[in-house]
């Protein structure tokens, strides 16, 4: 079946430092991946998205490349900022199925 | 647009009580869902619809009843409320796309806020 797996957080950075967060998943076909972000008592909102290997998914100034090779989706900002602290969900969705496969979500905190 | 919205907000049940969410989207999408998140555990589905009159079942459907009578809403339904039912509950919508090769399957969801349930 399909699965996502995610590092496990909390992860606590300085502001302005580097961000990575690890995804990698298992899919039968060619999945679309996804990030999601939540915000402190807030539903879920769609960060980036990558439809095929290869295709890199930006916004806000994150980050994340499809590599099939690698089965992996990682999120990357190069200077986060304290409004960054949210919990990240990385999801896919696959040929077959009807809903998304989601991650257990890494939770950011960003010290000023 | 307003999106994705869910009433109520916040709601406080004793055991065995009952009560239904609701859900609303006006982007005209064709699929809606029902998911609950508990701490650590990510987003799991408790049902879908893929149309109007049409409902399925998800990861973790028990002690859960949907429907779909308007194409617009999506119900949630707790006959009998149990303390394990605790949980945010998110409701999501989505028009998903396949590429003229039928290589991609871009389902992305739009979410609603959630609704935070207590079960006492």
């Amino acid at each position: 079946g399909n699965s996502v797996t995610q590092m496990e957080g909390p992860v606590t950075l300085s502001e302005e430092a580097f961000l990575t967060i690890n995804c990698t998943y298992t899919a039968t076909g060619y999945p679309s991946l996804f990030w999601y972000v939540q915000y402190p008592g807030e539903g879920l909102q769609l960060l980036l998205k990558a439809t095929k290997a290869d295709d890199k998914g930006s916004n806000k100034g994150f980050e994340a490349t499809y590599r099939k090779e690698t089965t992996s989706f990682h999120l990357e900002k190069g200077s986060v900022q304290v409004s960054d602290s949210a919990v990240y969900f990385c999801a896919l969705s696959a040929p077959g199925r009807r809903a998304l496969t989601f991650g257990s979500g890494t939770r950011l905190q960003v010290q000023p | 647009n307003a999106g994705v919205t869910q009433t109520p907000k916040f709601r406080v049940l004793k055991t065995g009580q009952s009560m239904t969410l609701l859900c609303a989207q006006d982007m005209n999408h064709e699929y809606m869902y029902w998911y609950r998140q508990d701490p650590g555990m990510g987003l799991r589905l408790i049902h879908y619809s893929v149309g109007e009159g049409t409902t399925a079942k998800g990861e973790v459907p028990d002690g859960y009843n949907v429907s779909r009578l308007k194409k617009q809403n999506f119900l949630l339904g707790l006959e009998s409320a149990a303390p394990s039912q605790t949980s945010v509950y998110f409701c999501a919508s989505s028009y998903p796309r396949t590429a003229l090769n039928l290589a991609v399957f871009d389902n992305e969801q739009f979410f609603g806020p959630g609704t935070r349930l207590t079960v006492l």
